[in-house]
């Protein structure tokens, strides 16, 4: 069954701390993974997009890991900021692309 | 840049009434979505337009319908509202490219609520 599994479900950090969230997908057969912020009450921002042939893509403080073997992406987030308070989404692109499949998201909340 | 503007907000509804959930986008996307989100769980589709005129279900149609006479709007209709409707809806599209290729933007979201 396609599934995307994030881990872990909430985090909390201090400020200037960094983090790694993980996501693991049994989708197959995989096109890309990309990865979203959606702040509280807001639509999902884009922060990486990722082809199964790469391993690495920054976006500032964020970067994205991809392992198409292990069926396995991390995010990992440098120096937090307050406003990185956020839940990060990992989503996985099926073939065709309306069969995006959606990971239950990772809540961080970083702290003062 | 205005990009995805969904209206209403919030909404109340009660159970059998209908409504329609407005999307628009000035960015000349051909592609666009309608999700709904769950406590929870992750984004659902419920129907897409790959332009103009065409229009398919997603993952859970049921209860609702659309229809895409231009290609800056995308309006979700609900008939005959349930508890069950009770979500946030999503409305997106997606930026020229292959069918696996593209960014996808979202709107704010609107929070329906169905007593």
């Amino acid at each position: 069954k396609n599934q995307v599994e994030q881990s872990p479900q909430s985090l909390i950090i201090l400020e200037g701390k960094n983090c790694t969230l993980q996501c693991n997908y049994t989708v197959s057969p995989f096109s890309n993974l990309r990865w979203y912020k959606q702040d509280t009450g807001r639509g999902p921002v884009s922060l990486t997009i990722m082809t199964f042939s790469e391993n690495t893509k920054s976006n500032g403080r964020y970067t994205a890991t991809l392992d198409a073997d292990t069926k396995q992406s991390s995010l990992h987030i440098t120096a937090s900021q307050l406003s990185d308070s956020a839940s990060y989404i990992c989503v996985v692109l099926n073939t065709g692309f309306q069969k995006l499949v959606f990971g239950t998201g990772t809540r961080l909340l970083v702290s003062p | 840049n205005a990009g995805v503007t969904q209206t209403p907000k919030f909404r109340i509804l009660k159970i059998g009434q209908s409504m329609t959930l407005q999307c628009a986008q000035d960015m000349n996307h051909n592609y666009m979505y309608w999700y709904r989100q769950d406590p929870g769980m992750g984004l659902k589709l419920i129907y897409y337009s790959v332009g103009a005129g065409i229009t398919d279900k997603g993952e859970v149609p049921n209860g609702y319908n659309v229809s895409r006479s231009t290609t800056e709007d995308f309006p979700l209709r609900l008939e005959l509202a349930a508890p069950s409707q009770t979500s946030v809806y999503f409305c997106a599209s997606k930026t020229p490219g292959g069918a696996d290729t593209g960014e996808l933007f979202f709107g704010e979201g609107s929070r329906l609520t169905v007593l």
